[in-house]
């Protein structure tokens, strides 16, 4: 079973900030935190992914709250590309046999 | 980015029929392999986790005689459908983690299968 919890659907104005929470109250110390998106019709693209720290690449950002119960994806500043459903996983990353299990993830529309 | 390539894209088959779908990675070598399957409006459901040389396990409820998978090479696996009935019609996706690095997994476009 997936253990974390997201709003099944999000709308966002272009060009504004999406913020996409993520509740992963079970995490474990050895699990990261993985965010994936899929646009329709395609395969998951990896996002961003972070244990503790806060972590920002190209694509967003990853705010992980102190006691690591919950986490955020920024986009800060959307584009209708960005409309998909976004994924937040949790998985240990030095673990071979660590799966990546989707749950239902967040639909994102993105809206002139 | 590391690339993972699903052959075909899209196939279409008569039912009693057998599909084969390939998944390769591109320009990293990958020990170990995934299959999804994801049904129209909802999250994918991992099907198999295939090692580089060994047998694949299969999640609970996923026939291994049915869903064939073949890993023959650290950028080769196979999924195979045996006798294909219309409710196999689904999106295929194969996912590759990279031999280096921190076992970075990558996903590849999905093969949409239809039977008729």
């Amino acid at each position: 079973d997936a253990k974390t919890t997201q709003p099944p659907s999000m709308d966002c104005a272009e060009g504004r900030a999406a913020n996409l929470p993520c509740n992963h109250s079970t995490i474990s110390g050895n699990e990261y935190v993985y965010w994936y998106r899929q646009i329709h019709s395609q395969g998951p693209q990896y996002i961003i992914h972070g244990l503790k720290n806060n972590e920002t690449n190209e694509m967003a950002s990853l705010i992980i709250t102190e006691d690591r119960k919950s986490s955020t994806l920024i986009l800060p500043h959307a584009t209708l590309r960005d409309t998909a459903v976004y994924y937040c996983i949790v998985r240990p990353i030095y673990n071979q046999g660590g799966k990546l299990i989707f749950g239902q993830g967040t639909e994102l529309s993105v809206k002139p | 980015g590391a690339v993972v390539s699903q052959h075909p894209s899209r196939v279409i088959c008569k039912s009693g029929t057998s599909v084969k779908i390939e998944c390769r990675s591109l320009d990293f070598q990958a020990t170990t392999m995934f299959w999804y399957r994801q049904f129209p409006k909802k999250s994918l459901m991992l099907m198999a986790t295939s090692n580089e040389g060994s047998k694949a396990t299969y999640e609970q409820g996923v026939e291994k005689d049915k869903f064939l998978i073949n890993h023959a090479s650290l950028t080769l696996s196979t999924l195979t459908v045996t006798s294909a009935h219309p409710e196999d019609s689904s999106f295929y996706i194969c996912s590759a983690r990279a031999v280096s690095g921190r076992g970075e997994q990558y996903f590849g476009p999905g093969t949409r299968l239809t039977v008729t």
